[in-house]
């Protein structure tokens, strides 16, 4: 089945403490993105990867970092956690290519730092 | 991309059909239209997708007006498990980075 696969699900830590939340696919998709979701405010863009090795900023970048060195994962890396970053976190994928393919979500992860 | 304008919510009946309106009157010659629903926190899910014509998938009709400034999301026989918050956006071609405003949020009655 097609899918992108987040772990983990639902994750309670402290302020400081490194965290990383992983992101698979299994489509053999170009493209990765991570959005945060927060009440009133929509899905934002963290960061995105075109390819291996390929990553970019999104829309609210900072306390995140990433990395793209196989190209069916793309984990999100929390160095120094801090509550506002307390969110639901979504990662997606697509095909590169013509007619602008859909993005493809996980099912979310939702972070809550103390 | 372009800013998109929804109700923020509707009732419709099961069974019948759902038609969700969605503004976009500063769309681009080279934007597509997405549509996308989230049900309670879940990732969101892609529905149907179009550039200028209309166009059918096993979910839904996607109805595009001949200036491109609006559109309309189709799901013919509303279902309860259909209850969601229903997101328009659009997005050039070679655009990566999906914005999603408020959306509507969609309630089908029994």
């Amino acid at each position: 089945e097609a899918q992108v696969t987040q772990n983990p699900r639902y994750l309670i830590t402290v302020t400081g403490k490194k965290l990383t939340v992983t992101c698979s696919q299994n489509m053999n998709h170009e493209y990765m993105s991570w959005y945060r979701q927060d009440p009133g405010l929509g899905l934002r863009q963290i960061y995105y990867s075109m390819n291996v090795e390929v990553t970019d900023k999104g829309d609210v970048p900072e306390g995140y970092k990433v990395s793209r060195k196989e190209k069916r994962n793309f984990p999100l890396i929390l160095e120094s956690p801090s509550p506002n970053q307390t969110s639901l976190y979504f990662c997606a994928s697509r095909r590169m290519g013509l007619s602008n393919q859909p993005q493809h979500f996980g099912d979310g992860t939702r972070l809550s730092i103390l | 991309d372009a800013k998109t304008t929804q109700p923020t919510s509707m009732d419709c009946a099961e069974g019948r059909a759902a038609n969700l309106p969605c503004n976009h009157s500063t769309i681009s010659g080279n934007e597509y239209v997405y549509w996308y629903r989230q049900i309670h926190s879940q990732g969101p899910q892609y529905i149907i997708h179009g550039l200028k014509n209309n166009e059918t998938n096993e979910m839904a009709s996607l109805i595009i007006t001949e200036d491109r400034k609006s559109s309309t999301l189709i799901l013919p026989h509303a279902t309860l498990r259909d209850t969601a918050v229903y997101y328009c956006i659009v997005s050039p071609n070679a655009g990566n980075m999906l914005t999603f405003g408020g959306g509507t949020r969609l309630m089908v009655k029994p």
